[in-house]
Formats: structure tokens, sequence, C-alpha cells
């Protein structure tokens, strides 16, 4: 079985600052990880993923995640917060092979302010 | 390429009632998952469909049911509504069933169970 968990539910950065959401996850399979991101009123989409090779994944926007197996954890960082980065972000994990389905976390509300 | 649409976009039932929600995926998608998305609980998984087999299923009650149509489209259903119902309902498409698949999400169908 997987699982994430996402620390802090709302996170507050200045425009221009760092952005870093946390998450950990549990799985007892090498796993596939993911972060999407969901806007007002929309659905999520894919910030990006990882499968295999390389651990450092960069995505759209701007992000990147790290894989650490050793930590077991899948940070999203951004070095420049900008405005139009306010949204809701979503860890998620799945099992690597199979029908394996995919497994979110609660959410992190990151808010940037002006 | 149309997006994965879902209808309605909203509804509002009583408790006791049923509902259908409808997900029509991207052009070429043969796999559709849903997920019901709640404030603090995240997404969590209902069941996936592929080529109109169920290939997963979620931890929720017999009441959720849903169904794969041979042009993809689906169709979920809930029966004998209770208020814990209310949420947002969200449809993903991929191309294949599989870990690794990109997952496309509709905008949602907000269910208010009164």
């Amino acid at each position: 079985a997987q699982s994430v968990t996402q620390l802090g539910s709302h996170v507050s950065v200045s425009e221009g600052a760092l952005v870093l959401l946390r998450c950990n996850y549990s799985s007892s399979v090498p796993p596939y990880l993911f972060w999407y991101v969901q806007y007002p009123n929309q659905g999520l989409q894919l910030l990006l993923k990882y499968t295999t090779g390389a651990t450092l994944v960069k995505g759209i926007n701007g992000f990147e995640a790290e894989f650490k197996k050793s930590e077991t954890s899948f940070h999203l960082t951004k070095p420049s917060a900008h405005m139009s980065d306010a949204a809701e972000y979503f860890c998620a994990v799945s099992g690597s092979g199979g029908y394996q389905k995919v497994t979110f976390g609660t959410g992190t509300k990151l808010q940037v302010i002006p | 390429k149309a997006g994965v649409t879902q209808t309605p976009r909203y509804l509002i039932k009583t408790r006791g009632q049923q509902v259908t929600l409808s997900c029509s995926p991207i052009s070429g998608h043969r796999s559709v998952s849903w997920y019901q998305q709640t404030p603090g609980q995240g997404l969590q998984f209902l069941f996936e469909y592929f080529s109109e087999t169920q290939r997963n299923k979620g931890n929720f009650p017999g009441r959720f049911s849903g169904r794969q149509f041979s042009n993809s489209r689906s169709e979920m259903n809930v029966s004998t509504l209770e208020l814990g119902d209310s949420a947002l309902y969200l449809c993903a498409s991929s191309l294949e069933v599989g870990a690794r698949e990109k997952l496309f999400f509709g905008s949602g169908t907000q269910l208010s169970v009164l």
C-alpha cells in the first residue's frame, strides 16, 4: 500500500521568496511520485513526476522536486514565488507496475504575499 | 483537443436520493478514474475503469458505483445519498491504465446533499 503525508495544510511566502512544499511518502514497492496543482474552480494539472532515473525532476512553471529514497521524501521547490503560484498543491504516489492506483495527499494551499 | 468534460457542474440533492455524474475523457484516452475531494481530506480514490472494466476500487461503500461505455465515457452513481457525500467529484482520464500515466482532470461536479 502507498500513502503520502504533506506537512502543512497552508504555507505563506512572500513574492520572490523560496517556495518549499513538503511531501513524505510510504510505499511497499518502488514508487512513482507526482505533484499536481489545483487553481480555484479547476481540476488538477500535473506539475512534475518521478518514475525512474534522475532523482531531480524539473516541471512546469519553474518548479522542481527531488526524490530522496533515504528520507522517503519528494519535496517541491521553486526558487522565486510569483503571485500566480497561489494555488493548492497535491503530492501523490503510486506503486510501480500493474494496475496501481494513484494516492493523493491532503494538499497544501500556497499563499503568495505581495 | 477538448479536455475532460464533467457534467453537471453543480448538483443539489436531498438525503436518500440518488445521483448520476458523467465524465467524457479526452479523445483517445481509454482510462477514467474518479476521485472524491473534500476539504482537509484531499482526493480519495473511488475507482478506475479501462476498456469498460473496473481495474481498481477504493474504500467506498457499495452505494458508489460506476461504469464505462465503449466510447470511454464514464458515469458514476451514488445511491441513497448521505450528508457526508457532499463533495467535489473529480474525473481524470489517461491514455492507458498504469501507474506512470499522466492524469488529466476535469473541473469536477460539486455535489451538495441537503
